[in-house]
């Protein structure tokens, strides 16, 4: 099994539906991240958590949230997805400033 | 001013041959430093941490200048399975991953 799993890995949704994408980790970590990736742009923070009880805002929050159920789980949620939150959306834990990364979620919204 | 700067390539070099990626950062308080690999629609992979004095992995090399911001990677004999996008990534105050767009190496037989 992978270190982290992001569910789902391909998405295609209309806009203004609500989407929520999971992340689950076994490394015992207790950093993690959600990031966007857009081609020819840098992976750029949109929430992350240092622990069950801390949320953080990102460089580009707006429009999304999270949850952190546990030390394992962190998923983002796009409220109401609008065509400019297309992108490969990834999943990461941490310690000590190595980071692992999930498979990735290719998320279209059309 | 992006907060980390790599130039986007592609670097098109034939096998063997030894390339180089340099990466600047703007933050002066930026602690520390990495390279991570990327292949497409695939997940960045840690290739390695970059040290104050340089650091060699098999043939890899990274090298740190705080005093001009920027570090470099080498990578000396190419092989086809190089070809990625190598990400230059910067911790600024233990709490914030800045990753550089990516620089696009491919080697070509």
């Amino acid at each position: 099994d992978a270190d982290v799993t992001q569910t789902p890995r391909n998405r295609i949704t209309k806009t203004g539906k609500r989407i929520m994408l999971e992340c689950s980790q076994t490394k015992g970590h207790d950093r993690m991240y959600w990031y966007r990736q857009d081609p020819g742009l840098g992976l750029q923070l949109i929430y992350y958590s240092f622990d069950v009880k801390d949320i953080n805002k990102g460089e580009i929050s707006d429009g999304y949230s999270v949850s952190r159920q546990a030390q394992a789980k962190f998923s983002l949620s796009l409220e109401s997805a609008i065509p400019n939150q297309t992108a490969l959306y990834f999943c990461a834990t941490s310690d000590l400033g190595r980071y692992t990364f999930g498979s990735g979620t290719r998320l279209t919204v059309v | 001013r992006k907060e980390v700067e790599q130039d986007p390539g592609p670097f098109n070099v034939p096998e063997g041959a030894t390339v180089a990626f340099n990466c600047t950062y703007s933050n002066s308080a930026s602690q520390s430093f990495f390279w991570y690999r990327q292949d497409c629609r695939k997940e960045p992979k840690l290739l390695m941490s970059v040290y104050s004095s340089g650091n060699e992995d098999g043939r890899f090399t990274a090298q740190l200048n705080r005093a001009s911001q920027y570090i470099s990677l080498l990578i000396r004999d190419s092989k086809l399975s190089d070809s990625a996008t190598y990400l230059c990534v910067v911790n600024i105050r233990g709490n914030k991953l800045v990753f550089g767009a990516g620089t696009i190496l491919r080697v070509k037989s």
